[in-house]
C-alpha cells in the first residue's frame, strides 16, 4: 500500500518567507508526527497529532511555527518569516496505535527546505 | 525518555554480521528499546523493538542483555544496502521519538 508522502519533495525560498508543508499519512494512521532533521543530526521531534488535536507540540522551536490537521488526515506545517536557521529536512510520520510504546512510526521521504 | 549512547561509527564487510551496540544504563522498567535505520536521503525506517527477551525478524535480531542496560542489534549478513546511521531509541509511552546521533554503518564490498 501506499505509504507516506510529503510535498514538495523540496522547497527553497526567501528569508521572512511564508511556507507549507504537506503530509499524507497512511490511511487509517490516527497518529501523526512532525521532525526536523538537520545536518549530520539525527531528527529532532516537533509535533504529534492524536486525531485532529495536537498531543504533543512541546518541540515547536518557536511561534513561527505551527502545524495543522483539520481533517485527521492530511497535515501542514506552516512556517512564517522564515530564518535560514529554519533550513532543514522537515520529516513527517504516522502510525496506528498511537499511546502504546511498541506502536511503529512509518517515516516519509521528506521536505528539504532551504532559506536564502 | 531515558539516554542511550552509541558509537558515532562502525564498519563492516559484505556478507559478515554486525553487531550494533547500544547502552541505556538509566533504562526503566517500562522503557521498550527500539530500532530505527535511515539510510540515505531517506527517512528513518524501523527495524525491531524489545523490552526483555530476545527478538528476531527478517531484518535483524535484537540481543538484550538481563539487566537490559545494554542491547544489540544483529544484522545476520551485512549487504551493500544495510549501509546506514542506525538510531537504538527507549520509548515508554507513545508519542515521539527521541533520536540520538546513531551509529553510521558503511558497508565494504
Amino acid at each position: 500500500g501506499a505509504g507516506v508522502s510529503q510535498t514538495p519533495s523540496n522547497k527553497v525560498t526567501e528569508k521572512g518567507k511564508y511556507v507549507e508543508l504537506r503530509c499524507d499519512p497512511i490511511s487509517g494512521h490516527t497518529a501523526l508526527y512532525w521532525y526536523r532533521q538537520s545536518l549530520g543530526q539525527g531528527p529532532e521531534f516537533l509535533i504529534y497529532f492524536q486525531g485532529t488535536g495536537a498531543a504533543d507540540d512541546s518541540g515547536l522551536p518557536n511561534d513561527r511555527f505551527f502545524a495543522v490537521r483539520p481533517e485527521g488526515s492530511v497535515s501542514t506545517l506552516k512556517i512564517q518569516r522564515t530564518e535560514r536557521g529554519d533550513s532543514a529536512v522537515y520529516l513527517c510520520a504516522s502510525s496506528l496505535l498511537a499511546g502504546y510504546s511498541t506502536d511503529t512510526q512509518y517515516f516519509g521521504p521528506g521536505t528539504r527546505l532551504t532559506v536564502l | 525518555d531515558a539516554k542511550t549512547t552509541q558509537p558515532n561509527s562502525m564498519e563492516s564487510n559484505e556478507e559478515e554480521p554486525v553487531h550494533l551496540p547500544c547502552n541505556h544504563s538509566t533504562i526503566s522498567g517500562t522503557d521498550y528499546i527500539h530500532w530505527y535505520r535511515q539510510l540515505p536521503s531517506q527517512g528513518p525506517e524501523y527495524v525491531i523493538h524489545g523490552l526483555t527477551s530476545n527478538v528476531n525478524n527478517r531484518m535483524a535480531s535484537l540481543a538484550i542483555a538481563e539487566d537490559r542496560k545494554s542491547s544489540t542489534l544483529i544484522l545476520h549478513r551485512a549487504t551493500l544496502r544495510d549501509a546506514a546511521v542506525y538510531y537504538c531509541i527507549l520509548k515508554n509511552q507513545g508519542g515521539k521519538l527521541i533520536f540520538g546521533q546513531g551509529t553510521e554503518l558503511s558497508v565494504k564490498p
